[in-house]
């Protein structure tokens, strides 16, 4: 089973300045299943990118995905205080399917 | 705009089943475009992958909870719902349904799950 490890587990930023989230695997994904999701408080996660750099439509082009077989990062460029969230990493393959990384979460320095 | 919206008993006795159903308007679960699954949070922890429904009959589930998981599909009612049975305290969670094949492009607002006697 592939296990995804994010780091920070938190980071204190202020607004306007840029975050990089890290999300590491244990063993290489393959064909870029890497996905990344944002969650607020109360609320369900929401898709922020796929396919490793892929944004959802709607998402602001601050955010961005990066990365290849076992390091993949989220950087946001210029922090807004809506940015402000628990922040996951998913990759698809393997068995079970679906793995998580624990989380990051992204608060207010 | 596809819309995912759980319901079902927020409490459940610890020993008994775990039952939630998946409302979905704006797609259809019969037809092969999209998987639908399960998925779960503790209070204060990460999301862990229950179970999916493809095509109304195949179904896959995590190894970890296999042997206690039953996910099926109402086409007629285009719902699709979990059955998770032999409930602790460890199974307390929000639960969510979500649509998605490589990753999970809508999800539902959550139903909380509380396992207590």
């Amino acid at each position: 089973e592939i296990v995804l490890t994010q780091s920070p587990g938190t980071l204190s930023l202020s607004p306007g300045e840029r975050a990089t989230l890290s999300c590491r695997a244990s063993q290489s994904i393959t064909n870029n299943y890497l996905a990344w999701y944002q969650q607020k408080l109360g609320q369900a996660p929401r898709l922020l990118i796929y396919g490793v750099s892929i944004r959802v439509a709607g998402i602001p082009d601050r955010f961005s995905g990066s990365g290849s077989e076992t390091d993949f990062s989220l950087t946001i460029s210029r922090l807004e205080p809506e940015d402000f969230a628990v922040y996951y990493c998913q990759q698809y393959g393997g068995s079970p399917p679906y793995i998580f990384g624990q989380g990051t979460k992204l608060e207010i320095k | 705009q596809v819309q995912l919206q759980e319901s079902g008993p927020g409490l459940v006795k610890p020993s008994q089943t775990l039952s939630l159903t998946c409302a979905v308007s704006g797609a259809s679960v019969s037809t092969g475009n999209y998987y639908w699954s399960w998925i779960r949070q503790p209070a204060g922890g990460g999301l862990e992958w229950i179970g999916r429904i493809y095509n109304t009959e195949s179904t896959k589930y995590n190894p970890s909870l296999e042997s206690r998981v039953t996910i099926s599909a109402d086409t007629s009612k285009n719902q699709f719902s979990l059955m998770l049975n032999s409930v602790t305290a460890a199974d307390s969670a929000v639960y969510y349904c979500a649509r998605g094949l490589l990753k999970f492009d809508s999800w539902g607002q959550g139903s909380l799950v509380t396992v207590s006697s």
